[in-house]
């Protein structure tokens, strides 16, 4: 099986811009979690969609959001984006037993 | 609320010695616990979890975790290291009821001197 993939794998933006990151998921897998890296606050929660609908949401604020298509695809948007928002984006996605999530390579976004 | 305390922000050894990497979590309710590692300019990989059962799990690659419930820890140990382990270490912990959703550790970087 194919692993998790994200695109694109690297982004520049400047301030006030606004950005979409995609994954795709283990075939199988209903659930995609997101997660923002950055070495001050290390690994943070944001969102999981399961079958299209947002089951559990972090502690970030309205500018970060999500979805999920049909083929459990998912996408992250960020919208007027601060420098405070260049970080490590991970893709996970779970499904079956077992409870352990399967991450993607990441979205290394530079806000400037 | 569940949290996870890694103690060790970074833990140098030498090539072949023994290492522990520790951790500690609070939750008031079950939890399973995860070791994930991550490599440089990569995502994070499993590298062992407990879920129940056993309380010492093992990895493929030597390393092995106890979960310890009267001390709330679930430590990571490697009787001999490689300098291809080299990485950053991530304990994590999520709950029954809430499957999907991982707390994690602030990591430990490991890093192996020959």
């Amino acid at each position: 099986k194919a692993g998790v993939t994200q695109t694109p794998r690297y982004l520049i933006k400047t301030r006030g811009q606004q950005v979409t990151l995609s994954c795709s998921p283990i075939s199988g897998h209903r659930s995609v979690s997101w997660y923002q890296q950055t070495p001050g606050q290390g690994l943070q929660f944001l969102f999981e969609y399961f079958s299209e609908t947002q089951r559990n949401k972090g502690n970030f604020p309205g500018r970060f959001s999500g979805r999920q298509f049909s083929n459990s695809r998912s996408e992250m948007n960020v919208s007027t984006l601060e420098l405070g928002d260049s970080a490590l984006y991970l893709c996970a996605s779970s499904g079956g037993t077992g409870h352990e999530q399967f991450f993607g390579p990441g979205t290394r976004l530079t806000v400037l | 609320a569940q949290s996870v305390t890694q103690l060790d922000s970074q833990v140098p050894v030498f090539e072949e010695a023994p290492v522990e990497l520790r951790c500690n979590y609070s939750s008031s309710v079950s939890v399973y616990l995860f070791w994930y590692v991550q490599y440089p300019n990569q995502g994070l990989q499993l590298l062992l979890k407990y879920l129940s059962g056993s309380t010492l799990v093992k990895s493929i690659n030597g390393f092995e975790a106890e979960f310890n419930k009267s001390q709330t820890s679930f430590h990571l140990r490697k009787p001999s290291v490689h300098i291809s382990d080299t990485a950053e270490y991530f304990c994590a912990v999520t709950v029954y009821s809430s499957a999907s959703k991982i707390i994690f550790g602030s990591g430990t970087r490991l890093s192996i001197r020959p």
